[in-house]
């Protein structure tokens, strides 16, 4: 079974710092990589994707990729609370030709005002 | 234009009733996707669709029959539900199966089996 792991957390940051949330995975040959939001009671939505290594930047989220160690994660700048939700890390692996999100339990922030 | 639709939003049944949950799309995108969120457990594919009339299983497809017989629609029906099928079931759809491709969720529909 491929895997994407997170520390459940919570993790809790003071408003205006940096959220730093960490996702590995178990697939070498997997090629893209999302990062979703999920408010309590909601659906996930879509916050970036990256496909390159390296670092891509939307406001204020930078989703970092590495392949070589199996590592994604996702930078909150300037955290608010209303970044308060559950960050699920996802990965687009092939499986029997294919391709199928496996998705990690997800991290829970908590920004403090 | 509401894109992805989800009914009933909740739902309280009983053991062993059959059960569908109804997933509409308004944007024709080829891909459609059931998922279970559990706690401890996240997002587990139960069944996908490519196109109208071609489904497949996922990760946790026991007690689940689906069918897609209009590119819009993708109804998940438990033939008859158990406890552990308790869960908050979303619907998902893509425009494509490819490697870079963004799954849209719907709002989710949150069963309960007594």
């Amino acid at each position: 079974q491929k895997e994407v792991e997170q520390n459940s957390g919570p993790l809790s940051v003071p408003e205006g710092a940096i959220a730093s949330l960490n996702c590995t995975y178990s697939d070498r040959g997997s090629q893209s990589f999302f990062w979703y939001r999920q408010y309590s009671g909601k659906s996930p939505e879509l916050i970036m994707s990256i496909y390159s290594n390296g670092d891509k930047e939307d406001g204020r989220f930078t989703a970092q990729l590495n392949k070589a160690s199996q590592y994604v994660s996702l930078l909150i700048r300037d955290s608010q609370p209303s970044d308060s939700a559950t960050y699920l890390c996802a990965v687009n692996s092939r499986t029997s030709g294919t391709y199928k999100y496996i998705f990690g339990t997800g991290t829970r922030l908590k920004v403090l005002a | 234009d509401a894109g992805i639709t989800q009914s009933p939003r909740y739902k309280i049944t009983e053991t062993g009733r059959q059960v569908t949950l109804m997933c509409h799309q308004t944007w024709s995108h080829s891909y459609m996707f059931w998922y279970r969120q559990d706690l401890g457990h996240g997002l587990r594919l139960i069944y996908y669709s490519a196109a109208a009339d071609i489904t497949d299983k996922g990760e946790v497809p026991d007690g689940y029959v689906v069918s897609r017989s209009k590119t819009e629609n993708f109804p998940l029906t438990l033939e008859s539900a158990t406890r552990s099928q308790t869960s908050v079931y979303f619907c998902a759809t893509a425009r494509g199966g490819g490697a870079g491709e963004t799954q849209y969720f719907g709002p989710g529909t949150r069963l309960l089996v007594l």
